[in-house]
C-alpha cells in the first residue's frame, strides 16, 4: 500500500487557469510533509516543507496546505515557466530516528501559453 | 561549492561490471542522503551519511551496493556487479537540517 498518492498523475492549464494537486499520506506519525518541484534532466528543487495541520505556505504562484491527511499545492494564474513535475513527500516520525523521505510519484503540471 | 554536484552524468555498464558514482555536498552542509529514481518517478532511499558516518543504511541493497563519505573527499556510491534493475538515475542530495535536502542533478546510470 502506497504511503504517498498524488493526483492527478498530469495536469495540463491553460495560462492563468488556477488549479491545485493533491497528495494524500498514510504514516502513524509525521514529522514534515514536503513540496518539490522538478524539472527534466534535474533533480527535485525544494519548495515548502509543512508539520501540522491547518499550516500553510507561500511563494509566488503557489501556496501549499496540510490537513491531517492531505496536502494541497494550489497554482494561481499559473505561467508557462511554472510546467514541471511536482513531488510530494513525507518524513515518518520513528524510532529508529530515520529521516529518509518517502515521495509519491508526481503530477506533471503542462501550462499552455 | 554552492550547489551539489554529480558526476559522471551519464555511465554506461555491461551487466556484471562496477559501477562508481560520485557526490560532492555543498559546503558546510553534514548530512548527504542517496535516492534510486526508477521508471521516471519512483524514489528510493538508499543510505544517508552524517559527515563520515552512516546514519541510515535501511534502503541499502547490501549484497553489491556499497557508499562511503570520507573527509575531504566526494561521496561515493559503489555498485559491484551491476544487473539490469539498478538502471535507473541515482540523486545524491545534501542537507544542513535533515529537513531541506538539496539535490544534485543526477547520475543516469544504464546496465545493458
Amino acid at each position: 500500500e502506497d504511503q504517498v498518492t498524488q493526483s492527478p498523475e498530469a495536469l495540463r492549464l491553460q495560462e492563468g487557469e488556477s488549479s491545485s494537486l493533491n497528495c494524500s499520506y498514510t504514516v502513524s506519525g509525521l514529522r514534515g510533509l514536503f513540496w518539490y518541484r522538478q524539472d527534466p534532466g534535474k533533480g527535485p528543487e525544494f519548495l515548502f516543507t509543512l508539520y501540522s495541520a491547518g499550516e500553510e505556505k507561500e511563494k509566488e504562484r503557489l501556496k501549499a496546505t496540510l490537513t491531517k491527511k492531505e496536502s494541497f499545492l494550489h497554482i494561481t494564474a499559473p505561467k508557462p515557466e511554472d510546467s514541471a513535475t511536482y513531488l510530494c513527500a513525507v518524513q515518518e516520525i520513528s524510532g529508529a530516528g530515520s529521516y529518509q523521505l518517502t515521495f509519491g510519484k508526481g503530477t506533471k503540471l503542462s501550462v499552455i501559453p | 561549492g554552492e550547489e551539489v554536484a554529480q558526476t559522471p552524468k551519464h555511465l554506461v555498464r555491461g551487466e556484471g561490471q562496477k559501477a562508481k558514482l560520485y557526490c560532492a555536498p555543498i559546503k558546510g552542509h553534514s548530512y548527504v542522503f542517496w535516492y534510486q529514481q526508477v521508471l521516471k518517478n519512483e524514489f528510493k532511499f538508499l543510505i544517508s551519511f552524517q559527515n563520515e558516518n552512516v546514519f541510515d543504511e535501511t534502503g541499502m541493497p547490501k549484497e553489491r551496493f556499497s557508499a562511503k563519505c570520507l573527509p575531504n573527499s566526494p561521496c561515493s556510491l559503489e555498485i559491484q556487479a551491476t544487473k539490469l534493475e539498478d538502471s535507473a538515475v541515482y540523486f545524491c542530495a545534501s542537507s544542513l537540517d535533515l529537513e531541506k535536502l538539496f539535490f544534485g542533478s543526477g547520475t543516469q546510470l544504464s546496465v545493458l
